[in-house]
């Protein structure tokens, strides 16, 4: 059974601070990895995607994928109140479909 | 641009009854998809269709069964509710998941089996 693996939270951090979200995958020949943003009560929404070992950088957040041990990242750098919300990590897990995290709550507080 | 619509927004069934949840999508995506969404369990996808003609089981399908009318529609039955099948549902549609493209999510069904 391939696994995606996300502390459930609540993050808190404080409004300006830097949010690191982390994600484990369990298939090692996973190619492609997602990152949801979904406020309460809404649908996720697509924020980042990342298929190469390294850093790549979108306005606030920066994910950061390392392959060899097996883990996602998700950096919101000045971290805002809106920013608030679950975090869901997804990561493809076969041709047509993708492995949703449980997610991780974040709470920015003011 | 709608994106993804499904309909209704809510319901409540009677343990045993049937209803189908509609999902339309308007962005010419080849790939559609099912979730459902329960505290601590995530999102779990109960079916697919990767293309207009095909349909694929997920993780969950006991219970359920899915039509995809069109290359824009793909509709979710439950055929006799139970309350194990109380959750938000949501439909997802994608243009090239095979090439690492993400989801575009339709904004859920909020579904009460009592």
């Amino acid at each position: 059974q391939k696994e995606v693996e996300q502390n459930s939270g609540p993050l808190s951090v404080p409004e300006g601070a830097i949010a690191s979200l982390n994600c484990t995958y369990s298939d090692r020949g996973s190619q492609s990895f997602f990152w949801y943003r979904q406020y309460s009560g809404k649908s996720p929404e697509l924020i980042m995607f990342i298929y190469s070992n390294g850093d790549k950088e979108d306005g606030r957040f920066t994910a950061q994928l390392n392959k060899a041990s097996q883990y996602v990242s998700l950096l919101i750098r000045d971290s805002q109140p809106s920013d608030s919300a679950t975090y869901l990590c997804a990561v493809r897990g076969g041709t047509y479909k993708y492995i949703f995290g449980t997610g991780t709550r974040l709470k920015v507080l003011a | 641009n709608a994106g993804v619509t499904q309909t209704p927004k809510f319901q409540v069934l009677k343990t045993g009854q049937s209803m189908t949840l509609q999902c339309a999508q308007d962005m010419n995506h080849n790939s559609m998809y099912w979730y459902r969404q329960d505290p601590g369990m995530g999102l779990r996808l109960i079916y697919y269709s990767a293309s207009e003609g095909t349909t694929d089981k997920g993780e969950v399908p006991n219970g359920y069964n899915v039509s995809r009318l069109n290359k824009r529609e793909f509709s979710l039955r439950l055929e006799s509710a139970a309350p194990s099948q109380t959750s938000v549902y949501f439909c997802a549609s994608s243009e090239a998941p095979g090439k690492g493209y993400g989801y575009t999510f339709g904004s859920g069904t909020r579904l009460t089996v009592v």
